[in-house]
């Protein structure tokens, strides 16, 4: 049973094109994240969310939106693709309050290209 | 502005010895640490922590130090295995943002 599973693992797609990534946990955490990879390999936080409500919004083009029907799921919607979205985005999960003790459980990584 | 930095992007050791991986951070408001470990194709997991009211945790292989005065802390690894052949990823907390990652370094364990 994967504790964090994002959909999909690999997205080619074209400049200008809409694209979304699902993520699901089954972990029962009230804290959902997604972290973007890009090609220098810094982790960097995109948004958080705690039981549905946009906790964390980073400064991330408005062409990225996140929508949390439920505390299990946060999606990442992104419009317009641009050649520089290419990377790797990482959904997470946590417990509220997050601290040492807390920690982020990682899904394994949607890879997208934009050509 | 990286706030949580690993300068050294790869290293290489031999089976059996110890691995330290570095890592600097420039807040000091950061309060916790952590290292995550990555294989390819795969989520970042969570290896070992320190807390800032600490300077050592161990856990079984892997000790983390944490030097606050200097703002550095350190992972090692003994002995080293092939299996410990990963990016590993150090982290701090105590920010607005979460987790703040540094940009891994890339552990290679020769046979």
């Amino acid at each position: 049973d994967t504790a964090v599973s994002q959909t999909p693992k690999y997205l080619v797609t074209q400049m200008g094109n809409d694209k979304s990534i699902k993520c699901e946990q089954n972990l029962g955490h009230d804290t959902m994240y997604w972290y973007k990879q890009d090609s220098k390999k810094f982790l960097k936080i995109m948004f958080s969310y705690n039981n549905k409500e946009l906790i964390i919004n980073e400064t991330v083009p408005n062409r990225f939106s996140p929508k949390s029907p439920d505390k299990a799921h946060l999606n990442l919607h992104i419009n317009s693709l641009e050649l520089g979205d290419s990377a790797v985005y990482f959904c997470a999960s946590s417990p509220w309050g997050l601290s040492g003790a807390n920690v982020l459980t990682f899904g394994a990584g949607s890879r997208l290209t934009v050509l | 502005d990286q706030q949580v930095k690993q300068n050294s992007p790869s290293l290489s050791v031999q089976e059996g010895r110890i691995s330290i991986l570095n890592c600097d951070y420039t807040n000091s408001m950061f309060d916790y640490f952590l290292w995550y470990k990555k294989y390819p194709a795969e989520g970042p997991t969570f290896l070992i922590s320190i807390s800032s009211i600490k300077d050592k945790n161990e856990d079984g292989r892997f000790t983390v130090f944490l030097n606050k005065s200097a703002k550095h802390l350190s992972l090692h690894i003994v002995p080293s295995q092939p299996g410990d052949s990963a990016v590993y990823f150090c982290a701090a907390l105590g920010g607005a943002d979460g987790l703040t990652f540094g940009k891994g370094t890339h552990l290679i364990i020769q046979p």
